[in-house]
């Protein structure tokens, strides 16, 4: 079992919908779960950090974390042509300075 | 401009030849990562450095070789490169671990021939 998963995609959406990505991880013991966003050709850069169980919102972005259930998700409201890109879930594990990510969910808004 | 800089952005190189992969950042971060992002695997560890002259291997460390002795350089060396270290390398810095965020620099492409 991968230490995180994401289902690779492409999730395909209409410009205007929500996007819902997912991502689950192996370690109970993880505290800091983070999204990145990537696109083709570029470095990763952070959307949102989320640390404690529940939700957290930054704009059209909404992080969910239920640490119980192992699973930390990401919801793009009103999705845009400019949000087609790679989301890659990290997961903070217990043990050591290791940041461990998952493979990343490739989304495309259709205008 | 604060920020985390890498260089080369493009280096192609010949097996077996030793090739070295700069990173500087600016913001004083006392960590430092650097991951290979390749199809298939997504980005995985290579080494991290908490602060100066402190390093320590991820999760995929064979053939390479870290060194950091300004807080501010960490620099990747590939003793003797690969076809298999044909990928997309990426240098990361963090405040104060992987409980921060990190933030990235803009890569380095390599091609092993």
């Amino acid at each position: 079992q991968k230490e995180v998963e994401q289902n690779s995609g492409p999730l395909s959406v209409p410009e205007g919908a929500i996007a819902s990505l997912n991502c689950t991880y192996s370690d109970r013991g993880s505290q800091s779960f983070f999204w990145y966003r990537q696109y083709s050709g570029k470095s990763p850069e952070l959307i949102m950090s989320i640390y404690s169980n529940g939700d957290k919102e930054d704009g059209r972005f909404t992080a969910q974390l239920n640490k119980a259930s192992q699973y930390v998700s990401l919801l793009i409201r009103d999705s845009q042509p400019s949000d087609s890109a790679t989301y890659l879930c990290a997961v903070s594990l217990a043990a050591g300075n290791k940041l461990t990510f998952g493979g990343g969910t490739r989304v495309l808004v259709k205008p | 401009d604060a920020g985390i800089t890498q260089s080369p952005r493009y280096k192609i190189t010949e097996t077996g030849r030793q090739v070295t992969l700069m990173c500087h950042q600016t913001w004083s971060h006392s960590y430092m990562f650097w991951y290979r992002q390749d199809l298939g695997h997504g980005l995985r560890l290579i080494y991290y450095s908490a602060a100066a002259d402190i390093t320590d291997k991820g999760e995929v460390p064979d053939g390479y070789v870290v060194s950091r002795s300004k807080t501010e350089n960490f620099p990747l060396t590939l003793e003797s490169a690969t076809r298999s270290q044909t990928s997309v390398y990426f240098c990361a810095s963090s405040d104060t671990g992987v409980n921060s965020p990190l933030h990235f620099g803009n890569g380095t492409r390599l091609t092993v021939t």
